[in-house]
């Protein structure tokens, strides 16, 4: 595609349930991220993929929180057990390859609100 | 560990008159810096990046950046801002060499007066 793909756009969810975020990189992009966006506040790094391979977990606030990218293509953010502190905007990126010089294109994100 | 201070969370200017949003950062190691710009409910958009050379950098949509190594600064300026620059702007480094993560600011709401 021609950008970076989030869905859903808005998911709301009970304390206690389950979610998962999808994001589609632009193709052929081989490193996928992703951040956590607290209202008013900038990004922060959660989970980065090179490929299949989740090289860097180190974001990720709990054992709640997992993430996978079984192809190496699409990626999915999954939440357990949901809490009001996860209620943020998930936002994914990609880039075309595994180097910090690459720009990281980032898609319009998942705002998630936990009731 | 990297860290990044935008120094003015809020910064009103009238259209058309001239903009700086200040970024200072702190690593041990060298780093490469991004400017980003986010709209309502948008991700983010790459406004310019430093990674070598010249340390004045030119983006899009009119902006760029001077990098300053002995202040350690980054600072995004415009000569002359529209109503359509209105946005979050968020300032953002990234290791040379080690964890491939960016490392943001808490971004600097630009709000533009006619």
């Amino acid at each position: 595609g021609a950008g970076v793909s989030q869905s859903p756009r808005y998911k709301v969810a009970k304390r206690g349930q389950d979610v998962a975020l999808r994001c589609d990189p632009i193709s052929g992009h081989v490193s996928l991220f992703w951040y956590q966006q607290a209202l008013g506040q900038g990004p922060e790094f959660l989970t980065y993929f090179q490929n299949e391979a989740q090289l860097d977990k180190s974001g990720l606030p709990s054992d709640r929180f997992f993430a996978e990218r079984p192809e190496g293509s699409v990626s999915t953010l999954k939440i357990q057990r949901t809490q009001q502190e996860d209620s943020a905007v998930y936002l994914c990126a990609s880039s075309l390859q595994g180097s910090s010089n690459q720009p990281q294109h980032f898609g319009d994100g998942t705002r998630l609100s936990i009731l | 560990a990297q860290s990044v201070t935008q120094l003015d969370s809020q910064v009103p200017v009238f259209e058309e008159a001239p903009v700086e949003l200040r970024c200072n950062y702190s690593s041990s190691v060298s780093v490469y810096l991004f400017w980003y710009v986010q709209y309502p409910n948008q991700g983010l958009q790459l406004l310019l990046k430093y990674l070598s050379g010249s340390t004045l950098v030119k983006g899009i949509n009119g902006f760029e950046a001077e990098f300053n190594k002995s202040q350690t600064s980054f600072h995004l300026r415009k000569p002359s801002v529209h109503i359509s620059d209105t946005a979050e702007y968020f300032c953002a480094v990234i290791l040379i060499q080690g964890a491939q993560k960016l490392v943001f600011g808490q971004g600097t709401r630009l709000t533009i007066n006619p």
